[in-house]
C-alpha cells in the first residue's frame, strides 16, 4: 500500500501567521485528501486534490483559508492561512489505495501520519 | 443524511477479555463500511473493510466485524485483547465516490493491565 509522509510533524504557530504541510506519496496516485481533525473529535474532509484542477472543498472551507497546491501525481501542500487558536488541530494527508495483505485488492484510504498544530 | 454513531466515547477492557466497539450509520445506499485504528501519535490505520459478500470480516491484529443490515451496525470484536490495543478507534462508511467519506467519533480503548 502506498506510504505518505506528512511534514511538519507537529509545530507551534503564532496567531496570524500562516503554515503549509506537505504530503509526499512514495507512488502516483489519482486523489488526495485533507481532513482536520480537531481536539477529541472525528475527521471532517477539508478537501480533495486532483493534479492538474482545482481543489474541491467541502462545505464550511474555503480556498482563501486553505489554500491546497498539487503539482504533480505524488505531492500536495495544505496551508492554513491567518492561523487562528480555533484551528489547533491535526491535519491528515490521506489517499485512495489498494489496500494489502486481508485487504487485498479493496479500495481504502491510506493516512499520513498527520501534522498536529497548536495556534497560540 | 449520512452519519456514523459510535456511542461509547471511552471503555475500558483487562488485558485478555474480550471487546465489542459499537458502530451504527446513516447511509441511504449500500455503504463501504471501514474501522480504523489510530494509536498516539500515529495516523489512522486500517482494521478492516466491508464492501459485500461474508458479512463477518476478518481484519488485522486479530479484529473481526459483523455487518448487520438490520440494525445498521459494524460493531469491531476481538477476543482478547492485548496491552498494544490502547488505542482511539474509529468507524468510517463510504461508498466509491471517496469524497462521501464519513467517520464516527471515535472510541477511546484503555487497557488494563
Amino acid at each position: 500500500s502506498a506510504v505518505i509522509s506528512q511534514k511538519p510533524s507537529r509545530d507551534i504557530c503564532q496567531r496570524g501567521t500562516s503554515l503549509t504541510i506537505q504530503c509526499q506519496v512514495d507512488s502516483q496516485v489519482t486523489m488526495m485528501f485533507w481532513y482536520r481533525q480537531q481536539p477529541g473529535q472525528s475527521l471532517t474532509l477539508i478537501a480533495t486534490a486532483n493534479q492538474g484542477s482545482e481543489a474541491t472543498y467541502e462545505s464550511g472551507f474555503v480556498i482563501d483559508k486553505f489554500p491546497i497546491s498539487r503539482p504533480n501525481l505524488t505531492f500536495s501542500t495544505l496551508t492554513v492561512s491567518n492561523m487562528s487558536p480555533e484551528d489547533s488541530s491535526i491535519y491528515l494527508c490521506s489517499v485512495e489505495d489498494m489496500g494489502t495483505g486481508d485487504q487485498s485488492g479493496a479500495n481504502v484510504l491510506t493516512f499520513g501520519a498527520g501534522s498536529r498544530l497548536t495556534v497560540l | 443524511a449520512q452519519s456514523v454513531t459510535q456511542p461509547d466515547i471511552h471503555i475500558t477492557v483487562s488485558e485478555g477479555a474480550s471487546l465489542e466497539l459499537r458502530c451504527n450509520y446513516s447511509y441511504g445506499a449500500t455503504p463501504y463500511l471501514f474501522w480504523y485504528v489510530q494509536s498516539p501519535g500515529q495516523g489512522l490505520q486500517l482494521l478492516l473493510k466491508y464492501f459485500s459478500g461474508d458479512t463477518l470480516v476478518q481484519g488485522i491484529k486479530g479484529f473481526e466485524a459483523e455487518f448487520k443490515r438490520s440494525q445498521s451496525s459494524f460493531n469491531l470484536r476481538k477476543p482478547s485483547v492485548h496491552w498494544s490495543d490502547a488505542a482511539e478507534y474509529f468507524c468510517a462508511v463510504g461508498a466509491w465516490d471517496f469524497n462521501k467519506f464519513y467517520f464516527g467519533s471515535g472510541t477511546k480503548l484503555n487497557v488494563k493491565p
